[in-house]
């Protein structure tokens, strides 16, 4: 089963701020990674596919880059409503397994 | 764009059987790809498998000997059965539809399923 591990836990920062999320995988998943934004109460959002493929209507500030076991999800100036948890995901290998998620919360 | 809603239970006993229920909207059902996903309260997101043309499934190992996905075209219904549940099956119960690069791109907005005595 491929381990995603991302970090940091617990991310404070600004609106405004850049803010950058890792995901490792424990073996290569290529490029067949996704980053999904929860918030509370509600289901998650697919963000990126592949990688670094913005889903429909997904705003530019949010980009994914990577490949093989390092992936980096990057939210370019935080804007209000980005505060959330975000979870990877990979599709690489059965079975599908998701990150722990990373909490990106307002400083 | 293709909206789902979940309908459940709510409340079982251990050992009974979850049986949920997603009615799919805006969208061609039988050629598709849909899946269901859940969530412990408080905690992430957990694979539970998906269903294929109708047909073909795949189950996470860890629920495989308990878990049965199943499609009603003639209803638009997703199904999702899981049979001796445990404490440690409850969670929201999201179904998902598989679109943008085979990725889960529409949910549910998900429902709680609690287990207890």
């Amino acid at each position: 089963e491929v381990v995603l591990t991302q970090s940091p836990a617990t991310l404070s920062l600004s609106p405004g701020e850049r803010a950058t999320l890792s995901c490792r995988a424990s073996q290569s998943v290529s490029t067949s990674l996704a980053w999904f934004q929860q918030k509370l109460g509600q289901a998650p959002r697919l963000l990126i596919y592949d990688a670094s493929n913005r889903a429909t209507g997904i705003p530019a500030r949010f980009s994914g880059s990577g490949s093989g076991t390092d992936f980096t999800l990057t939210i370019s100036s935080l804007e209000p409503e980005d505060f959330a948890v975000y979870y990877c995901q990979q599709r690489s290998d059965w079975p599908r397994t998701f990150g722990q998620g990373t909490k990106l919360e307002i400083k | 764009q293709v909206q789902l809603q979940e309908s459940g239970p709510g409340l079982m006993k251990p050992s009974e059987t979850l049986s949920l229920t997603c009615t799919v909207s805006g969208g061609s059902f039988s050629v598709s790809y849909w899946g269901w996903i859940r969530q412990p309260p408080g905690k992430g997101l957990e694979y539970i498998g998906n269903i294929y043309n109708s047909v073909i499934t795949r189950y996470s190992p860890s629920l495989e000997s308990r878990v049965t996905i199943s499609v009603d075209t003639s209803k638009n219904q997703l199904s999702l059965r899981l049979t001796s549940v445990t404490a440690a099956d409850t969670a929201v119960y999201y179904c998902v539809k598989f679109g943008t690069g085979g990725w889960p791109d529409s949910w549910g907005q998900g429902t709680l399923a609690t287990v207890s005595s």
